[in-house]
């Protein structure tokens, strides 16, 4: 079975904080992806990676960076956590050629800036 | 880009009765289309997806979808609903073409009433 796995199920941050947010799958996939998820929005993609270092602008990137050092491990950096950041996050992975291929999802972090 | 429209953000069905969830998504191509669904407090998980093969895509637990070009559709039906059911239901979207992303809907909500 393929595992993505999510550092935190639940994070409470104060505003202006510097927040990390880990993901690690075990099934060696090339594709990574954030997304965050908001009641009435559904998911919207906030970064995806393709390959080791290598890294895409999904639909809302402003306020988030990424990193991916090592090809399991997909790290979402909130720079200075907003109240507005305040959402479920939702870390996915995918072999291959990503837009035919299953994404496979962790169980979310939600955060919560106060 | 794409995009995908779920009519009803909330749907519900007696125990035994028909689910139909609809999808339509708007792209001059046909594009991929999933039906992911998220339990509660979990990831979401891919439930069913069309790749170009048979127009009617039968996934896990029941659930089946139909592709109609015509109609620019994806709907999600169960023959029977069955209480465990009960979840958020995402169509989701990627472009032939660039493949690079996902698009997900604003997703539905099914309660079944026992």
């Amino acid at each position: 079975d393929v595992k993505v796995t999510q550092s935190s199920r639940y994070l409470v941050k104060r505003t202006g904080e510097k927040v990390f947010l880990e993901c690690v799958q075990d099934m060696d996939h090339e594709n990574m992806f954030w997304y965050r998820q908001d009641p009435g929005l559904g998911l919207r993609l906030i970064y995806f990676s393709y390959d080791v270092k290598m890294k895409e602008k999904g639909d809302i990137p402003e306020g988030y960076s990424v990193s991916r050092e090592k090809k399991e491990r997909f790290s979402l950096i909130l720079e200075s956590a907003s109240t507005n950041q305040t959402s479920m996050y939702l870390c996915a992975s995918s072999r291959g050629r990503a837009g035919v291929e299953t994404q496979y999802f962790g169980p979310g972090t939600r955060l919560l800036v106060l | 880009a794409q995009s995908v429209t779920q009519l009803g953000s909330h749907v519900s069905v007696s125990e035994g009765a028909l689910v139909l969830l609809r999808c339509n998504y708007s792209s001059s191509v046909p594009p991929y289309l999933f039906w992911y669904v998220q339990y509660p407090n979990q990831g979401l998980q891919l439930l069913l997806k069309y790749t170009s093969a048979a127009t009617l895509v039968k996934g896990i637990n029941g659930f089946e979808a139909e592709f109609k070009k015509s109609e620019t559709s994806f709907h999600l039906t169960k023959p029977s609903a069955h209480m465990s059911d009960a979840a958020e239901y995402f169509c989701a979207v990627s472009d032939r073409n660039t493949g690079n992303q996902f698009y997900f809907g604003t997703g539905t909500s099914l309660t079944v009433i026992p």
